[in-house]
């Protein structure tokens, strides 16, 4: 079966400075979601990555996919309090919507003022 | 405004005790999920349901049950079964259909089964 790592396991960032969250998959890569999940809540959904060489971007946060590497990372520029959480990322197990997501463990980020 | 909650937010058990987890969205999304999370896990899926009256088992479906009477509520039951309860519990929907469609997760429920 499909299994998603993510590195590194934890992070701790001054504020302002840049940081990357890499998930890697042993399997080819489809539809590909990056979430974020504060401590003891829900998962907010970040950005959705389809095909290979996508990029998006929202406010600080930009998520590429590297289809060939089987890998998708994220990158966020000038961090701040408000990023720290845990980033989990989940992918489609196959080509068709109908087998569900696979999550990731899960980065979590600390940032310091 | 539009979203999923789940209730109670803190739930406490004895062991031997079925427990139900409420999930209840007004998205009008037919999909619904359960996950579980564990410290340092991914979350994995218990159930799935595509369509009102229909659900299929996921990764982790032994000890639990669920019900899709309704496209807004898809409650979970945590039977005497399984072993080792004491988890995260997060709730999702989303469109179902052709193509990859995000999920829209409630605030989780946490169970503590001692």
């Amino acid at each position: 079966s499909q299994e998603l790592e993510q590195s590194p396991q934890s992070l701790i960032v001054q504020e302002g400075k840049n940081l990357t969250i890499n998930c890697t998959s042993s399997k080819t890569l489809y539809g590909l979601y990056w979430y974020k999940q504060k401590y003891g809540e829900g998962l907010i959904f970040l950005m959705m990555l389809q095909k290979g060489g996508e990029e998006k971007s929202h406010e600080k946060i930009t998520a590429k996919l590297d289809e060939k590497k089987q890998q998708s990372s994220l990158h966020i520029t000038a961090s701040q309090p408000s990023h720290a959480g845990i980033y989990l990322c989940g992918a489609e197990r196959s080509k068709t919507s109908y087998d569900k997501v696979i999550f990731g463990p899960g980065t979590s980020l600390s940032v310091i003022p | 405004d539009g979203g999923i909650t789940q209730s109670p937010k803190y739930l406490f058990r004895k062991e031997g005790q079925n427990v139900t987890l409420s999930c209840e969205q007004n998205l009008n999304h037919d999909a619904m999920y359960w996950y579980r999370q564990d410290p340092g896990q991914g979350l994995r899926l218990i159930y799935y349901s595509q369509i009102v009256n229909d659900f299929q088992k996921g990764d982790i479906a032994e000890g639990y049950s669920v019900s899709r009477e309704k496209k807004e509520s898809f409650p979970l039951t945590v039977t005497s079964a399984q072993k080792n309860p004491t988890a995260f519990y997060l709730c999702a929907s989303s469109i179902s259909g052709q193509g990859f469609y995000e999920q829209y997760f409630g605030p989780g429920t946490r169970l503590t089964v001692t």
